[in-house]
């Protein structure tokens, strides 16, 4: 069974930093893309990151791009996000997301909450 | 990166028929047949219910289909239940090597 569990959430004041984990298992976990989604509170999905299975290929949505990096060990079967110079509005859930003939798994979300 | 476009909402009757449109570019929905869409529940996961434009899931009801046309994109939910009522998304790989989700669309079982 495919599980994906997401860690590392939690309050941070603007400016700070943050880095969420999503441990994976039961699949090849190098072999897949892996992407993070985000969801602010009563709000739409929006894609925020992606990887390739080595890690050598990444990409980010404009609104992060420079403040966030996307990075796997696939060593551990975990993926990473570093979240840098957070914002307000990158208050969220954050999903993370097997990319397999779509984002065909999901974790559970972790809920990240920028605030002074 | 600007969100695809669907109905804020949809509503129909149980048995009834009901459709989904999303609207985006030829840089994302016009440019690949990677269109996916997505259900919601309230405080759930999302959940993918269609890839490649037209495939279903294994486990996913065959109730619900997909297709594209141009710059488009449309999901169809026959036999509505009440079990369907969430939100739903639909997605598209860009010409930017990114994805894209759209605004999203509340379903409603009368």
């Amino acid at each position: 069974e495919v599980q994906l569990v997401e860690s590392g959430g939690g309050l941070v004041e603007p400016g700070g930093s943050l880095r969420l984990s999503c441990a994976a298992s039961g699949f090849s976990f190098s072999g897949d893309w892996m992407e993070w989604v985000r969801q602010a509170p009563g709000k739409g999905l929006v894609w925020v990151s992606r990887v390739n299975g080595d890690g050598s290929s990444t990409n980010y949505a404009d609104s992060v791009k420079g403040r966030f990096t996307i990075s796997r060990d696939n060593a551990k079967n975990t993926l990473y996000l570093q979240m840098n110079s957070l914002r307000v509005e990158d208050t969220a859930v954050y999903y993370c997301a097997r990319d397999r003939d779509g984002l065909a798994s999901w974790g559970q979300g972790t809920l990240v909450t920028v605030s002074s | 990166q600007s969100a695809l476009t669907q109905p804020a909402s949809v509503s129909g009757s149980p048995g009834q028929s009901i459709t989904i449109s999303c609207t985006g570019t030829s840089s994302d929905i016009g440019a690949y047949n990677f269109v996916s869409w997505y259900q919601q529940h309230p405080g759930k996961a999302p959940r993918l219910m269609i890839y490649d434009v037209s495939n279903r899931p294994s486990g996913v009801s065959n109730r619900f289909s997909a297709s594209k046309s141009g710059n488009a994109a449309s999901l169809t939910i026959s036999g509505l239940q009440a079990e369907d009522e969430a939100d739903y998304y639909c997605c598209s790989y860009t010409t930017s090597a990114t994805l894209v989700f759209g605004t999203g669309t509340k379903v409603t079982v009368l």
